[in-house]
């Protein structure tokens, strides 16, 4: 089975522009998680969707939003971007809630200059 | 606040030693309890996992122990190998998996 794919892997935008990530799940699985990784705030969770509805948010501001589709693909979408907002941007998948394993892409790199 | 703690930030083993990674958290609602292990450029790999009801689990030469009481899970990895080398995350998290909390990391160096 492919894994979580994530597009781009690579990004360079400059401040106060806002940017759109990609995400497609692994084939079968339905929740969708996004996580911020930075050298000093470590991972920390964004959102989770499943069934096109967000189910849990983490402590955001609202520049941060994403959604789900119907197939289950997800993206993410930062607006009016600072320079704190460059990070590494994971996506996880799952099969469905009742579920607890979480399988991440490799990342899209934000650069924010 | 970070709700799991993670110790220590850098480990150096020699090759066939164990490495061993320490978390501890506070939250006594955590029900679940993974390992994550990422290399550069990668996203975090699931490893290994645990959750409250057990007090060990091994998956080859990964071994997670757990203590409820003391709210603290280890990673022991034994016979270490260059191949290791890498960053380790533990978390935990609430309700299937979701939101998982996750300490700081540590960057293990296997040395030959």
């Amino acid at each position: 089975k492919a894994g979580v794919t994530q597009t781009p892997r690579y990004l360079i935008k400059t401040r106060g522009q806002q940017v759109t990530l990609s995400c497609s799940p692994i084939s079968g699985h339905r929740s969708v998680s996004w996580y911020q990784q930075t050298p000093g705030q470590g991972l920390q969770f964004l959102f989770e969707y499943f069934s096109e509805t967000q189910r849990n948010k983490g402590n955001f501001p609202g520049r941060f939003s994403g959604r789900q589709f119907s197939n289950s693909r997800s993206e993410m979408n930062v607006s009016t971007l600072e320079l704190g907002d460059s990070a590494l941007y994971l996506c996880a998948s799952s099969p469905d809630p009742s579920s607890y394993e979480q399988y991440f892409g490799p990342g899209t790199r934000l650069t924010v200059t | 606040q970070q709700q799991v703690k993670q110790s220590p930030q850098s480990l150096i083993v020699q090759k066939g030693g164990i490495s061993i990674i320490n978390c501890a958290y506070e939250n006594t609602a955590f029900d679940y309890f993974p390992w994550y292990q990422q290399f550069p450029g990668k996203g975090p790999a699931l490893l290994i996992a645990i959750r409250p009801d057990v007090s060990e689990k091994k998956e080859g030469r990964f071994t997670i122990s757990f203590n409820k009481s003391a709210k603290q899970f280890s990673l022991h990895i034994m016979d270490s190998q260059p191949g290791d080398s890498a960053t380790y995350f533990c978390a935990a998290s609430i309700n299937s998996g979701y939101a998982l909390n996750f300490g700081k990391g540590t960057s293990l160096l296997v040395t030959p």
